[in-house]
Parts: structure tokens; C-alpha cells; sequence
């Protein structure tokens, strides 16, 4: 079975700075994609980016960005010139092979300080 | 509207009264899901369908939850004889995903059901 960790409870920003949210996973698979979502408090969870294993390019979405380690199962989740509504919970999440549902990490909050 | 649809947003019961919460999906996807989310903790998976089946309950976490969907669109899970510890964001999504393997369809969420068991 799959297991997601994001080792980082709280995290905060400066706005206008950089963070970068980290996620490790366990798997046997050697394809698979990987996803970030964003929990503000309106509960919606929001698919910020996706990362294909198979790819060695990092994947990015305008201000976010990921570090892709496959060899390490490392997943982190960068974010740049952070704004105040990037302030949410971030959950990092992997798909089960097969009917893709999701195991998710525990999350991480992020604040901006303005 | 075009996004995933719960209801009802927040509700609020009695210890030991059933209860029943809804999901519409996005239309045109077969994929459906459903996780509990409890307080300050991540999403837990509970049911997925695939169209009106649900090959995968494993997440059930006792035998007072279930769930059914018809007409490969609306979906309803079903609390019976809640509990303090049923309290949590009940959370629904759907995707295009058959089920077959890795699509990279994401999947796609409701705003969900906040419950609350007094």
C-alpha cells in the first residue's frame, strides 16, 4: 500500500518570498503521477499541480512548481513571490493504481505574512 | 453549476440518528468518491464508484456507513445510528477516471458535508 508523508505541520512565508512544502511517498509502482492540492478554509480541496513519474521534467504551474526526486520518492511542492491567498492547508496525494483513489498526507498549513 | 455539488453544507444531529448526505458529481464522470476528513487531519478514503457499482468499500469504517449512486450521477451516504466520533467533512469528488489504471484524471471536489453528532 501506498504511504504519504509531508513532515511539516505549519509553515510560514513572508509575502512575495518563496517556500517550498516537502512530501515523501512509498510505493512499488514505476509509473504513477503524483498531485498537490489546496485546502482553503472554504474546505474545497483545489488541484494546484500534477507531476507524471515517467517525466523527467519538473511540472509547473505558473507560481508553483515541483522538485521531483523519483529515485529518492520525494514530491515537494515550491511556491514563489507567495501571495496572501496561497494561504490554505496543502495536502500532497497519491492515486491507487486501478480505481485511483486517493492516500493523501497529513498536510501542511502555510501562512503569509503580510 | 459545472463543479461538484453537496449537500447539505454543514449538518448538525443527535447521537444515535441517522443521516444522509448528498453528492452530485460533475456530469459525464463515472468516478466517485467519497472521504471523511476529521479535524486538523487529512482525507480519508471510504467508497469509490464507477459508474453505479462501488468495486471498492474497503474504506467503510463500520457497517453503519453505506452508499449507493443511480443513474451514474447522484450519490448518497448514509450514517445510521451516528456517533460522536462519526463528526467530521464528509468530502465527495469525482473524476473521468474507468478504473483501469493510472489516467491522470484529477479528481475534482465538493465543498462537503460538515458534520456535527451532539
Amino acid at each position: 500500500a501506498q504511504t504519504v508523508t509531508q513532515s511539516q505541520p505549519e509553515m510560514s512565508v513572508q509575502e512575495a518570498e518563496t517556500v517550498t512544502l516537502s512530501c515523501t511517498y512509498d510505493t512499488s509502482e514505476s509509473d504513477y503521477y503524483l498531485f498537490w492540492y489546496k485546502q482553503p478554509p472554504s474546505r474545497q480541496m483545489i488541484l494546484v499541480i500534477r507531476q507524471e513519474a515517467y517525466k523527467q521534467q519538473n511540472a509547473t504551474e505558473n507560481r508553483f512548481s515541483v522538485n521531483f526526486q523519483k529515485a529518492a520518492k520525494s514530491f515537494s511542492l515550491k511556491i514563489s513571490d507567495s501571495q496572501l491567498g496561497d494561504a490554505a492547508m496543502y495536502f500532497c496525494a497519491f492515486p491507487n493504481f486501478g480505481n485511483e483513489k486517493l492516500t493523501f498526507g497529513t498536510g501542511t498549513r502555510l501562512t503569509i505574512i503580510p | 453549476g459545472a463543479g461538484v455539488s453537496q449537500s447539505p453544507s454543514n449538518k448538525v444531529t443527535e447521537k444515535g440518528k441517522d443521516v444522509e448526505l448528498r453528492c452530485d458529481p460533475i456530469s459525464g464522470h463515472t468516478a466517485l468518491y467519497w472521504y471523511r476528513q476529521r479535524l486538523g487531519q487529512g482525507l480519508e478514503f471510504l467508497i469509490y464508484f464507477q459508474g453505479n457499482s462501488a468495486p471498492d468499500k474497503s474504506g467503510l469504517p463500520s457497517d453503519r456507513f453505506s452508499a449507493e449512486r443511480t443513474g451514474e450521477s447522484v450519490s448518497t451516504l448514509t450514517i445510521q445510528r451516528t456517533q460522536q466520533e462519526d463528526s467530521a467533512v464528509y468530502l465527495c469528488a469525482s473524476s473521468l477516471s474507468r478504473g483501469a489504471g493510472y489516467s491522470n484524471q484529477p479528481q475534482h471536489f465538493g465543498d462537503g458535508t460538515r458534520l456535527s453528532i451532539l
